[in-house]
C-alpha cells in the first residue's frame, strides 16, 4: 500500500523566506505526483502536477521536484508571503488505481 | 464556469438517519471521487468512478454508497449515519492524462457533516 509522508507538519516562517516543503512515498512506481493547497475551510486547489518522467514543474514563485527513484518530492517556494499561509497537501498518483493517495500536510505560516 | 459544486455545505445529523450528498461537476470528466476528511487522518478515498454508470470502493467504503447515473452528478449515501461518520467530504473530479494517469483532480468546496 502506498504510503506518503510530509515533513514537517507544520512550519512558521517570515516573510520573504525561501522556503521547502518534503514529501516522501513508499512505493516509487507511480504516474504523477500533485501538490495542493488547502486553506481553512475550504476545498483543495491544484497547484502543480509533475509526471513521471518530469524532474521539475515551475509555476511563479512555486518549484516542485521529483525524484522518483528515491520516493521524494520538494516543493521549494520562494519569497514566501503571507496570502502563502495554507496548508500544503501532497498526493501520488500511483499503480494500484486512479486514485491518489495524500499525504497529512505540511501547515504553513508566513509571518509579516 | 462553475467547476465542482457540492450539496449541502453543512448538516447535521441524528444517528440513523440517512441523507445523500450531491457532487456535479461541469467540465465534462469522466473520473469523480468522494474523500473523506479527517483530523490526524488526512484525506481518504471512499469511493470513485471511471464514467457514467460506473462505480467502485476506495479505501474507506463501508456504510456509503455511491450513483452515476448521469456523467456530471456523483452522488454519495449514508443509509444509517453513525457518529463515526461525523467528517468533511470532499468531492473531486478529473479527466485521463494518459492510459492509467488521471490529470489534475478539481475538488469541490467540501459537506462538513455531523452526526449526533
Amino acid at each position: 500500500k502506498q504510503e506518503v509522508t510530509q515533513i514537517p507538519a507544520a512550519l512558521s516562517v517570515p516573510e520573504g523566506e525561501n522556503l521547502v516543503l518534503n514529501c516522501s512515498f513508499t512505493d516509487s512506481a507511480i504516474y504523477n505526483l500533485q501538490w495542493f493547497r488547502q486553506d481553512p475551510g475550504k476545498g483543495l486547489t491544484s497547484l502543480l502536477l509533475i509526471q513521471s518522467s518530469q524532474r521539475e514543474q515551475t509555476s511563479g514563485r512555486l518549484n516542485a521536484s521529483l525524484d522518483k527513484s528515491s520516493g521524494r518530492s520538494t516543493l521549494y517556494i520562494a519569497a514566501s508571503q503571507p496570502g502563502d499561509s495554507a496548508t500544503y497537501l501532497c498526493a501520488v498518483d500511483s499503480n494500484s488505481g486512479y486514485a491518489l493517495n495524500f499525504g497529512k500536510g505540511t501547515s504553513l505560516l508566513v509571518t509579516p | 464556469n462553475a467547476g465542482v459544486t457540492q450539496t449541502p455545505k453543512f448538516r447535521v445529523l441524528k444517528t440513523g438517519q440517512s441523507m445523500t450528498l450531491l457532487c456535479a461537476q461541469d467540465m465534462n470528466h469522466e473520473y469523480m471521487y468522494w474523500y473523506r476528511q479527517d483530523p490526524g487522518m488526512g484525506l481518504r478515498l471512499i469511493h470513485y468512478s471511471v464514467g457514467e454508470g460506473t462505480t467502485a470502493k476506495g479505501e474507506v467504503p463501508d456504510g456509503y454508497n455511491v450513483s452515476r447515473l448521469k456523467k456530471q452528478n456523483f452522488l454519495l449515501g449514508l443509509e444509517s449515519a453513525a457518529p463515526s461518520q461525523t467528517s468533511v467530504y470532499f468531492c473531486a473530479s478529473s479527466t485521463l492524462l494518459a492510459a492509467t494517469s488521471t490529470d489534475t483532480q478539481y475538488f469541490g468546496p467540501g459537506t462538513r457533516l455531523t452526526v449526533l
